[in-house]
C-alpha cells in the first residue's frame, strides 16, 4: 500500500520569510510525487512535480521542492512567501503502475503580513 | 486551451434523492478521475475512466457510479443520497488515463453538492 502524510496541519509564516511544507511517502518501487494547491472554494492547481532525475524541482509561482529518497521526503518550499500563497496544500502520490493518487491530508499555509 | 470544466457548480438534494454530476475534460484528454472531498476524509479517488471504460475504481458503495461518453465527457451518479455524501466533487483529466502514471491530473473547479 501507499501513502502519503504531511506532518502539519498548519503552517504559519511572515510575509517575504521563507517557507517549507512538508511531505513524506511510502511506496514500494518509484514514486511519482506532486504538489498541489488549493484555495477557498476552488479546485486543486498543479504546482510541481518529480517523476525521475534532478532531485530539485521547479514549479509555478517561485515554488519547489525537493525529493530526498533516503529520507522518502518531498518538502515543498518558497524562498520568500507572499500572502496570496495563503492556501491549502496537499502533496500527492502515485506509485509506478498506479491508476490513482494518493493524497496527504493537506497542510494550511497563512502567510502573515 | 479551456480547462476542465464542471456542471453545476452548486447542488442542494434530500436524503433519498439522486444525483449526477457531470465534467468536461480538457481538450484532447481522454481520461477522467473522479474524487470525493470532506473535511473529515479529505480528498479521496471514486474512479477512473479512459475510452469509457472504468479502469480503477476507489473504496465507495454501488450508489455512486459513472459513466464516459465517446467524447470523454464523463458523467457520476449518486443514487439514494444520504447526509455523509455532502462534499466537494472533483474531477481530474490526463492525456493518456493508467498508462500514464507520470502525466498530471489538472483538475476542475468542483461541484459543491450538500444533502439536507
Amino acid at each position: 500500500a501507499q501513502s502519503v502524510a504531511q506532518p502539519e496541519d498548519q503552517v504559519n509564516v511572515a510575509e517575504g520569510n521563507p517557507l517549507t511544507v512538508k511531505c513524506t511517502y511510502s511506496v514500494s518501487g518509484n514514486p511519482y510525487l506532486f504538489w498541489y494547491v488549493q484555495y477557498p472554494n476552488r479546485g486543486l492547481q498543479f504546482l510541481l512535480k518529480y517523476i525521475t532525475g534532478d532531485n530539485l524541482v521547479k514549479g509555478s509561482y517561485g515554488f519547489e521542492a525537493e525529493f530526498n529518497k533516503s529520507q522518502t521526503s518531498f518538502h515543498l518550499k518558497k524562498p520568500s512567501a507572499l500572502v496570496s500563497d495563503s492556501a491549502l496544500y496537499f502533496c500527492v502520490l502515485r506509485g509506478a503502475g498506479s491508476y490513482q493518487l494518493t493524497f496527504g491530508k493537506g497542510t494550511k499555509l497563512s502567510v502573515i503580513p | 486551451k479551456a480547462g476542465v470544466t464542471q456542471t453545476p457548480r452548486y447542488l442542494i438534494k434530500t436524503r433519498g434523492q439522486q444525483v449526477t454530476l457531470s465534467c468536461s475534460p480538457i481538450s484532447g484528454h481522454r481520461s477522467v478521475s473522479w474524487y470525493q472531498q470532506t473535511p473529515g476524509q479529505g480528498l479521496q479517488f471514486l474512479f477512473e475512466y479512459f475510452s469509457e471504460t472504468q479502469r480503477n475504481k476507489g473504496n465507495f458503495p454501488g450508489r455512486f457510479s459513472g459513466r464516459q461518453f465517446s467524447n470523454s465527457r464523463s458523467e457520476m451518479n449518486v443514487s439514494t443520497l444520504e447526509l455523509g455524501d455532502s462534499a466537494l466533487y472533483l474531477c481530474a483529466s490526463t492525456p493518456r488515463g493508467g498508462g500514464g502514471a507520470t502525466d498530471t491530473q489538472y483538475f476542475g473547479p468542483g461541484t459543491r453538492l450538500t444533502v439536507l
